[in-house]
C-alpha cells in the first residue's frame, strides 16, 4: 500500500524563481493538505485541498497557490521565492470524512533557495 | 487556537519508560489530542490519538485527565529507534470544516545506550 509520495525530494531554486511541488496522497484518500518546515521548528499548515478546492489556508502569503487534480493528488506553487522559503515542504493526506484522523505524512521536499 | 507546550529536549536510556507531557490549557471541547513522531529529513509519523481518558496501541500509551488540559504519552521501554522529535497538538477543527493538525516546537527525545 503506497504512502504518500512526494516529488521531487530536492530542489535548488533562484531567488526570483517559481517552483512547482507534487504530492500523490495514499490510497483511499482524498484530502491533502501542505506543511512548511523551517529548520529545527514544527511544521506550519500552508493551505488544504478537498474536492478540488482550498478549503483552509494557514498565514502564508498569496506567493504560495496550489491545485487538487481529480485524482486527488496536489501540487504546490510558490512564486517570486525567497531566500525564506527554504524549507522541507511536506505533503499530508488523510481519509474521507471530516473527523480528526490522523494524517499521513510524505517525507518531503527539500527545498534550497540560493 | 490551542497553545501547546511541551519540553524542549528530554534524555532516556535503553529499557527505559518515557513520558512526555504536554499542556494545552485552552482546549476546546471538540479537540482531540494528536502525537506525531519525526526522523530527520523524514515527514511526522502518526504515533497515538486521544479524547479523554487513556488510549493505549501497540506503540505507545496516552493519558489525558479529566479537565484534558495536559496529555501524557508513554513510550515503554525505549530503543535508540526512539531518538526523534516528538509533537504533542490539539487537532482543531476552526469552522465546521476538517481538523487541521497544528505543530509546536516539538520535544527532541535522544535515547542513550
Amino acid at each position: 500500500d503506497a504512502g504518500v509520495t512526494q516529488s521531487p525530494t530536492h530542489l535548488i531554486k533562484t531567488r526570483g524563481q517559481q517552483v512547482t511541488l507534487r504530492c500523490s496522497p495514499k490510497s483511499g484518500h482524498d484530502t491533502v493538505s501542505w506543511y512548511q518546515q523551517a529548520l529545527g521548528q514544527g511544521p506550519q499548515f500552508i493551505f488544504q485541498y478537498y474536492e478540488e478546492e482550498e478549503r483552509q489556508r494557514g498565514n502564508f502569503p498569496d506567493r504560495f497557490s496550489g491545485h487538487q487534480f481529480p485524482n486527488y493528488s496536489s501540487e504546490l506553487n510558490v512564486n517570486a521565492l525567497l531566500l525564506g522559503d527554504s524549507a522541507l515542504y511536506l505533503c499530508a493526506s488523510s481519509p474521507p470524512g471530516q473527523g480528526p484522523y490522523g494524517y499521513t505524512f510524505g517525507s518531503g521536499t527539500r527545498l534550497t533557495v540560493v | 487556537l490551542a497553545k501547546t507546550t511541551q519540553p524542549i529536549s528530554m534524555d532516556s536510556y535503553e529499557g527505559q519508560e518515557v513520558n512526555i507531557t504536554c499542556s494545552h490549557n485552552n482546549i476546546a471541547t471538540n479537540d482531540y489530542i494528536t502525537w506525531y513522531q519525526q526522523f530527520p529529513s523524514q515527514g511526522p509519523r502518526f504515533i497515538i490519538q486521544g479524547y479523554k481518558t487513556k488510549v493505549t496501541n501497540e506503540v505507545a500509551s496516552l493519558f489525558i485527565p479529566a479537565d484534558r488540559k495536559s496529555s501524557t504519552l508513554s513510550l515503554p521501554r525505549v530503543s535508540l529507534s526512539d531518538t526523534a522529535v516528538y509533537y504533542c497538538l490539539v487537532s482543531r477543527d476552526p469552522s465546521g470544516g476538517s481538523y487541521i493538525p497544528t505543530f509546536g516546537r516539538g520535544t527532541s527525545l535522544i535515547v542513550h545506550p
